[in-house]
């Protein structure tokens, strides 16, 4: 695809319900992120996947966060019994490699998640 | 530990006019990346300008330009001639490795 998509664009879902959140990454990139935006924050680094190395899962505010990616492409972040304070825009990124001098990140358009 | 500080929550300014976002940061490493990425209300991120730390040259790119100040630890965006286009929430960011610091973001507001 042209760039990197995410889906849904908008989640509503109750509160003690499980999310999962997919990431399409840029075809060929081998790095991907997850991130989470709170109302006036900045991005909140989760978990980093980089070819086929252990994830960096570093970011993850509790267990009740997982993310998996399927054949080095497509991710998925789950959260299990989400909480309020988990409403936030959860915002996607692939990178042509780690490292290095040019490797931007392109980001997706994000999902908002709003638990009620 | 890295941290990306945007002292500046909210900023104004008349179309035409310049206007310049401040970022500080603090890392005891010598070579990094900082950038600056632009979130317009279609929550899109898009990278703005880059600086490689090891460069003393201020990056620029076509109105957006630079001022980085190595030793004061100092990554300023100036944009000339603002646009309304440019109207959106900008982040400066950090980066060393793999790891990428984002500051709490300035949203900055093009009056007509």
């Amino acid at each position: 695809g042209a760039g990197v998509s995410q889906s849904p664009s908008n989640k509503v879902t109750e509160k003690g319900k499980d999310v999962e959140l997919r990431c399409d990454p840029i075809s060929g990139h081998t790095a991907l992120y997850w991130y989470r935006q709170s109302l006036g924050q900045g991005l909140e680094f989760l978990i980093y996947f980089q070819g086929n190395s252990a994830p960096d899962k570093s970011g993850l505010p509790s267990d009740r966060f997982s993310a998996e990616r399927t054949g080095g492409s497509v991710s998925t972040l789950t959260i299990q019994r989400t909480q309020q304070e988990d409403s936030a825009v959860y915002l996607c990124a692939s990178s042509p490699a780690s490292g290095g001098a040019y490797n931007e990140q392109f980001f997706g358009p994000g999902t908002r998640l709003t638990v009620l | 530990a890295q941290t990306v500080t945007q002292s500046q929550p909210e900023m104004s300014v008349q179309e035409a006019e310049t206007v310049t976002l401040s970022c500080t940061y603090d890392t005891s490493e010598s070579d990094y990346y900082l950038f600056w990425y632009k979130q317009p209300p279609s929550r899109q991120m898009i990278l703005v300008i880059r600086q490689e730390a090891y460069k003393q040259q201020n990056a620029t790119e076509n109105r957006f330009s630079v001022n980085f100040q190595k030793a004061a630890k100092s990554f300023s965006l100036k944009i000339s001639d603002s646009q309304l286009g440019d109207a959106a929430m900008y982040f400066c960011a950090y980066r060393r490795d793999d790891k990428i610091i984002f500051g709490k973001g300035t949203r900055l507001h093009i009056l007509p």
